[in-house]
């Protein structure tokens, strides 16, 4: 079982619909949660953290955390062509972890006009 | 606000040949990570510094890789003998210090082909 796993892909929505994204995790010990958007041939770019499990809504974006499920969400609300990037799931692992990343292999998101 | 910086942005080089990469992270930034991505997957975990100490290595990063920090400020990586299997964007990271999580910030990378 990989460490990160996001929902495979790729995945295409319309213009001004609702992407959802999901990634589950193996460690019951992670603490943080982070969403990455990777355009092509670019670095990863933070646009949501969670810590606490609930929802947090930053704009159009929403991430939502369940520890007891081990899951994470990124909900993306009135989808724009320019969203149209890789979304990559990392979690933060608890401890002494030095903060580290464990990414998952990423969503490829494509809305279309 | 300069973000993390990474140079050069692209290198090509032949088989077995040796490269070396640099990236200068964040000025308050006392944590320095090192990841490889290849195309469809997520980066992966190569090392990390804490100031100058080198505290992780993953078992990906082979005999002929080594990175250093030296003084706890710009940090290099380099790739002695390269094959062709370490064609891929490599990545730096850094963040800040302190007891709480806080995110990565990434630079824009360094591309190597391996011909």
């Amino acid at each position: 079982q990989k460490e990160v796993e996001q929902n495979s892909g790729p995945l295409s929505v319309p213009e001004g619909a609702i992407a959802s994204l999901n990634c589950t995790y193996s460690d019951r010990g992670s603490q943080s949660f982070f969403w990455y958007r990777q355009y092509s041939g670019k670095s990863p770019e933070l646009i949501m953290s969670i810590y606490s499990n609930g929802d947090k809504e930053d704009g159009r974006f929403t991430a939502q955390l369940n520890k007891a499920s081990q899951y994470v969400s990124l909900l993306i609300r009135d989808s724009q062509p320019s969203d149209s990037a890789t979304y990559l799931c990392a979690v933060q692992a608890g401890g002494t972890s030095y903060g580290k990343l464990t990414f998952g292999q990423g969503t490829i998101l494509t809305v279309h006009p | 606000d300069t973000g993390v910086s990474q140079n050069p942005r692209h290198k090509i080089t032949k088989r077995g040949q040796n490269v070396t990469f640099r990236c200068d992270p964040i000025s308050e930034h006392n944590r320095l990570y090192w990841y490889r991505q290849t195309l469809g997957q997520g980066p992966e975990f190569l090392t990390y510094f804490q100031n100058e100490a080198q505290l992780e290595k993953s078992r990906l990063l082979s005999d002929r890789f080594s990175a250093e920090r030296p003084k706890g400020s710009f940090s290099t990586l380099e790739i002695q003998r390269t094959e062709q299997g370490d064609s891929a964007m490599y990545l730096c990271a850094s963040s800040p210090p302190g007891q709480g999580y806080s995110p990565l910030h990434f630079g824009n990378g360094t591309r190597l082909t391996v011909t």
